[in-house]
This record gives C-alpha cells, sequence and structure tokens, in this order.
C-alpha cells in the first residue's frame, strides 16, 4: 500500500534560519515524490519532484528536498526561511499505477520575523 | 497560475441535493484529476479520467461521478449530497506519465447545509 506521513502538524522558524519540513513515505516500487504548498484559499502549488538520480532536488522558491531511500524520507529544506514561505505543505506519493496522489495530512509552517 | 480553473469558487446546496463542478484543464494536459480536501485534511482522491475514460477511483461511494470531455475539460457530480460533503474540491490536470506533476485548480468551496 502507498502512504505518506508527515509527523509534524506544524513548524516554527525565525526568518533567516534554515527550515526542514519532515515526509516519510511507503510505496511499492520505485518511489515518485512531490511536494505542493497550499496558501489560504488557494489551491496547491507544485514545488518540485523526485523521480530518480540526485538524492538533492532543487524546486521553485529555492526549496529543495533530501531523497534517503534507507530511511523512505523525502524532507523538504530551505537554507533561509522567508517570511512569505508560511503556508501549508504537502509531501505526496504516486501511486504504482501512477493513477493517483496519496497525500501527507500536511504541514503548516509558520516563519516569524 | 497553472491554467487549471474551476467553477464555481464557492457553492451552497441543501442536503439530498445534486451538485456539478467544472474544470477546465491546462493546455496540453489529458488527465485530469479529482481531490476532496477536508477542512484540516490533506486532500482526498476521488478519480481520475484519461481519454474520456475513468482510470482510477478512490474510496468513494457511486453517488461521486464524473466525466471527461474530448478537449479533456472535466465535470464532478455528486448526488444525494451530505453533509459530510462540504469540502474543498480540487481538480488536477498533468500529462499522461508516472513521472509527470499534476497541477491543480484553485478549488470549489462546497458547503452542505
Amino acid at each position: 500500500a502507498q502512504s505518506v506521513a508527515q509527523p509534524e502538524d506544524q513548524v516554527n522558524v525565525a526568518e533567516g534560519n534554515p527550515l526542514t519540513v519532515k515526509c516519510t513515505y511507503s510505496v511499492s516500487g520505485n518511489p515518485y515524490l512531490f511536494w505542493y504548498v497550499q496558501y489560504p484559499n488557494r489551491g496547491l502549488q507544485f514545488l518540485l519532484k523526485y523521480i530518480t538520480g540526485d538524492n538533492l532536488v532543487k524546486g521553485s522558491y529555492g526549496f529543495e528536498a533530501e531523497f534517503n531511500k534507507s530511511q523512505t524520507s523525502f524532507h523538504l529544506k530551505k537554507p533561509s526561511a522567508l517570511v512569505s514561505d508560511s503556508a501549508l505543505y504537502f509531501c505526496a506519493v504516486r501511486g504504482v499505477n501512477f493513477n493517483k496522489f496519496y497525500f501527507g495530512s500536511g504541514t503548516k509552517l509558520n516563519v516569524k520575523p | 497560475e497553472t491554467g487549471v480553473t474551476q467553477s464555481p469558487t464557492h457553492l451552497i446546496k441543501t442536503r439530498g441535493q445534486q451538485v456539478t463542478l467544472r474544470c477546465s484543464s491546462q493546455s496540453g494536459h489529458n488527465t485530469v484529476s479529482w481531490y476532496q480536501q477536508a477542512l484540516g485534511q490533506g486532500p482526498q482522491f476521488i478519480f481520475q479520467y484519461y481519454r474520456e475514460e475513468e482510470n482510477g477511483r478512490g474510496n468513494f461511494p457511486p453517488r461521486f461521478s464524473g466525466l471527461q470531455f474530448p478537449n479533456y475539460s472535466s465535470e464532478l457530480n455528486v448526488n444525494a449530497l451530505e453533509l459530510d460533503d462540504s469540502a474543498l474540491y480540487l481538480c488536477a490536470s498533468r500529462r499522461q506519465g508516472g513521472n509527470t506533476e499534476a497541477f491543480f485548480g484553485q478549488g470549489t468551496r462546497l458547503t452542505v447545509v
């Protein structure tokens, strides 16, 4: 079965500090992993994806994610947080038959000035 | 903007009524999927359409049905509305293929009273 876990409901970080939003996954076969961000009353915006290759994936708005196969993790990172990064972040895994995404429950990121 | 548009943006219906939500896919995308996002939760997969055929379905009852048209636009129909159907309904489109990301519309906020 495919599933995604985001163990933290909320992450608080000061502006300028590095941030990490955690994600672990369970999937049959090779994982296709994604991060999305959702601002209030908006749809989901694509940030980045891991398909194969380099374990460090770079995405939009300075975000990157580190894939770790042995730990089945795909943590989202950013070297220096901005107040405007405050939003809801979702990790997702593509199902083995590619027909659907499984989303985590989301992590609310609060970046304080 | 992603190019995926949904209508209407907000809707209020009475329990037992029927509702139709609409989605226009991003240009060049032939696959569309629908998600239900309850308040404070991650999106839950309803179903996916490819070439006007449903090719994947989540754990939703048959009163949730859909259509995809030759221009790849799509509809989500929900019959016999229940109070628990109140949620944000998201449409997402992508090109067919396992490694393609989905682009989401801004959603339709459905309230059932």
